[in-house]
Parts: C-alpha cells; sequence; structure tokens
C-alpha cells in the first residue's frame, strides 16, 4: 500500500507557464514534506520542503503548498524553465519513516 | 558536486559473482542510507546506519549485505544476486536522526545490472 502517492507519471508544461506537481499522502504521522529533483545519471536533489505547521514555503521560483485536511502537498514552479525539465519526487517524513513518491517525470516544452 | 560520492558508477556482474558497491560522503553526517530504485517503482530504503549502528534493515535479503566502518564511508557487498536485483543503487547521507526533519543529500547511484 503506497502511502505516498503522485498520481501523475509525466506532465508537459509550455516554458514560461506555471507547473504544478501534486502528491497525495495518507500516514497522518507524516509531519514533514520534501520535494527532491532528480536529472538522469544523478541522484536525487533536495529542492524544498514544509512543516506540517505550515501551508505554504516559498523559495524563488519553487513553492510547496500543503493542505493538511486533504492530505495533499503541490509543488508551483513558475515561470517554468527548462533546465526544469526532470523527475520530482515527493517525500512524507514521520514515525520514523520516510516515504517517496514513485516521482512525476516533467517535461519543460519550448 | 554533493558531497556524496559513490564507486563504480556503473557495474555489470553476473550471477555468481561477489561485488561491492562503495558510498562516501565529506558532509560530516551522522547517519548513511542505502536506497534501491527500480523502474517505475519508488524509492526503496534498504538499509539504514546510525553513528555507524545499523538502525533499520528493511526486509532485505540477505544476498545484500552492508558495511559501515566508519560515519563517512558506507558499502553494500553484492552476492549471488538475480537479474531482478538489477537497479539503480543509491547512497544517501544526512545530519540528524533517521526520520528527524532534515534533508538528506544523495549520490549520484550506481547503476547495477545483474546478467
Amino acid at each position: 500500500d503506497q502511502q505516498v502517492k503522485q498520481n501523475s507519471p509525466s506532465l508537459s508544461v509550455q516554458e514560461g507557464r506555471i507547473s504544478i506537481l501534486n502528491c497525495d499522502y495518507t500516514n497522518s504521522m507524516f509531519d514533514y514534506f520534501l520535494w527532491y529533483k532528480k536529472y538522469p545519471a544523478e541522484g536525487p536533489t533536495f529542492l524544498i520542503s514544509i512543516s506540517s505547521i505550515k501551508d505554504k514555503n516559498e523559495d524563488g521560483r519553487f513553492t510547496v503548498f500543503l493542505n493538511k485536511s486533504a492530505k495533499h502537498l503541490s509543488l508551483h514552479i513558475v515561470p517554468s524553465q527548462p533546465g526544469d525539465s526532470a523527475v520530482y519526487f515527493c517525500a512524507a517524513s514521520g514515525d520514523d519513516k520516510i516515504i517517496f513518491g514513485k516521482g512525476t517525470r516533467l517535461h519543460i516544452l519550448p | 558536486e554533493t558531497g556524496v560520492t559513490q564507486t563504480p558508477r556503473h557495474l555489470v556482474m553476473g550471477m555468481t559473482n561477489k561485488k561491492s558497491l562503495k558510498c562516501e560522503q565529506h558532509l560530516g553526517h551522522n547517519a548513511m542510507y542505502w536506497y534501491k530504485q527500480s523502474a517505475k517503482k519508488p524509492l526503496e530504503l534498504m538499509f539504514v546506519y546510525n553513528f555507524k549502528e545499523q538502525t533499520e534493515n528493511n526486509s532485505v535479503p540477505s544476498r545484500f549485505s552492508p558495511e559501515c566502518p566508519n560515519s563517512s564511508h558506507l558499502f553494500l557487498h553484492l552476492h549471488t544476486l538475480q537479474p531482478e536485483d538489477s537497479a539503480l543503487y543509491l547512497c544517501a547521507s544526512s545530519q540528524g536522526a533517521w526520520g528527524a526533519r532534515t534533508e538528506a543529500f544523495f549520490g549520484q547511484g550506481t547503476r547495477l545490472t545483474v546478467v
């Protein structure tokens, strides 16, 4: 049973527009959420995180939103750039666990 | 350069071979992890070491044997693997205990192919 779900395997977005990547979780014990970005042939790199006491965290072009009642978080990238093309992993931690989603492949179209 | 280095980057081995994957971190972290990434599957945690002590073994078959001689080095010894063990093996490290609010830094991974 997947505790962290990224239901969209891939997403294509026009350069300059907003990219929205979604993530759902099932375990109420999770209290810290992270997004990682992964290029081919490289390990994942940390992008942005949010604590469960917040509902929004912003860092430059990246904003993560957390809706605890819906157990849903999303990553917004605006404006999207060609270098944003990568696989994005959502991760949730808490209850002595860190669980990753399957990832969403983002394609930024010229 | 993430500060976490994995060698080799690629490895092809037969099912009867013995090989080892190496991970080294220069970040002063005290926790290190092995993850497995198979196609179309989430990252799977294999082993956790905290201050050189193994604190988690996520039901990993005994043909995978980890070793952590010090806080900076982590090995994954491989023996009589199966073709389904072919995957990307990622090492990570973090400052702080497992499950704490901390980010993990990943190495580039070792692409393992078992033939």
